[in-house]
């Protein structure tokens, strides 16, 4: 089955600063990567999404990169600010079963200080 | 996009009992899911609930502990039985994911004493 890591399990960055949080997956037939925000107390929010067949897709601060041939993306925010402070989630559907269900990796909580 | 009710959105239970977890989702769905996220931890999934057959549960997960109902299209249920301590977690109900964005709802505090 997928197997999905993340990388580091906490980051703490000054505001402005960048942050970069990295994930690598097991099934090389996975096609749609995306990255999940969740705030403390409240439900995973997508925040930004890739598919297979591009490498790069941003969406003003954020960014995301993808290697198919090392199986690894990752997401990129550039100028933090202390609102962007929360745990980020990875994940990749596995090819079993069809790209029906969601796995997700082990969260990244990013601090980010005034 | 998908709104989704979840409830109760926080319970105290004791330890031996079961709590049933709601979840209504505002258009049909083919699969609705069912994930666990241990306090610090990150979503396990726990079952996909199909609707007009059984839920399809992931390893660790059987359905005598986490039974599942999936009456139609728009609703499902979880039942988190005979609960330990270690049962303590939020469960989220969850549309969408594999190719699109997932929606989630709001969360189930359960805490067991």
């Amino acid at each position: 089955g997928e197997n999905v890591e993340q990388h580091p399990s906490t980051l703490s960055v000054q505001e402005g600063d960048s942050a970069v949080i990295k994930c690598t997956y097991s099934d090389s037939a996975s096609n749609y990567f995306p990255w999940y925000k969740q705030e403390l107390g409240k439900r995973p929010q997508l925040i930004i999404d890739i598919r297979s067949n591009v490498g790069e897709k941003k969406d003003q601060r954020i960014a995301v990169t993808l290697n198919k041939t090392a199986k690894h993306f990752s997401l990129h925010i550039t100028e933090t600010q202390p609102e962007d402070s929360a745990v980020y989630f990875c994940a990749a559907p596995p090819f079993s079963g069809g790209y029906n269900k969601l796995i997700f990796g082990a969260g990244t909580r990013l601090a980010v200080h005034p | 996009s998908a709104v989704i009710s979840q409830k109760p959105s926080r319970d105290i239970c004791q330890r031996g009992t079961s709590l049933t977890i709601q979840c209504q989702v505002d258009s049909q769905v083919t699969m609705m899911f069912w994930y666990r996220q241990q306090p610090g931890q990150s979503l396990t999934l726990i079952a996909t609930a199909n609707q007009g057959s059984e839920a399809t549960y992931e390893s660790g997960f059987v359905i005598d502990k986490f039974p599942i109902s999936r009456p139609n299209l728009t609703f499902s249920t979880l039942t988190v039985s005979n609960m330990s301590p270690e049962d303590s977690s939020i469960y989220l109900c969850s549309v969408g994911g594999s190719n699109t964005e997932a929606f989630f709802g709001q969360g189930t505090r359960l805490t067991v004493v």
